[in-house]
């Protein structure tokens, strides 16, 4: 079975600086699946980044990067000018590629983020 | 262009009652999960599909029931309510690697 840790259940940042929250997870997998998603208070589950394990480079998207590092199972996730909008809890997620439960997720506890005007 | 469809979006049960709790989905996708979520717990999953006919537990399947009679719907039923499953409820579908959520169905059961 798949763990995921998040181990800052909250963080605060000032607005337009940067931000880096941690995840660390757990698997006998090889080909997989990793994800940050963003939770606003309207609940919507929003998919912030995706990396797939068997590409080496990181994955980017404007503002938001992500430190992979398969071999220590870390994957953080980097938040660059922070915005307000950006207030909100985030998710790291596993998905597995093959097998039983393929292309279900597991979740770590969150990180709520609080960007700071 | 809907993308996963839940409803109800809000719903008060009395404890013992039953519901389904509604999942549709239109982008064609073979695999579709059900997943609650408690503060400070994350998203758990409950149960999941990963094809027409085809149902297996999560984490967390105790109380829920589901089937998939087609690729479009995965309905959640409870079949008597607890308050241990007072719970905001996510639907998911997904197709390699990519998972689409649905808005969400917060759930109190009095």
């Amino acid at each position: 079975a798949q763990t995921v840790t998040q181990s800052q259940p909250e963080m605060s940042v000032q607005e337009a600086e940067t931000v880096t929250l941690s995840c660390t997870y757990d698997t006998s997998e090889n080909n997989y699946y990793l994800f940050w998603y963003k939770q606003p208070p309207s609940r919507q589950m929003i998919l912030v980044i995706r990396q797939e394990a068997y590409k080496q480079q990181n994955a980017t998207e404007n503002r938001f990067s992500v430190n992979f590092q398969k071999a220590a199972k870390s994957f953080s996730l980097k938040i660059s000018d922070s915005q307000l909008g950006d207030t909100a809890m985030y998710f790291c997620a596993f998905m597995t590629h093959s097998g039983a439960g393929s292309y279900q997720l597991t979740f770590g506890k969150g990180t709520k983020l609080s960007v700071i005007p | 262009n809907a993308g996963v469809t839940q409803t109800p979006k809000f719903q008060v049960l009395k404890t013992g009652q039953s519901m389904t709790l509604q999942c549709a989905q239109d982008m064609n996708h073979e695999y579709m999960s059900w997943y609650r979520q408690d503060p400070g717990m994350g998203l758990r999953l409950i149960h999941y599909s990963v094809g027409a006919g085809i149902t297996d537990q999560g984490e967390v399947p105790n109380g829920y029931n589901v089937s998939r009679s087609t690729t479009e719907d995965f309905p959640l039923r409870l079949l008597s309510a607890a308050p241990s499953q007072t719970s905001v409820y996510f639907c998911a579908s997904s197709r390699q690697g990519r998972a689409t959520f649905g808005s969400g169905t917060r759930l109190t059961v009095v």
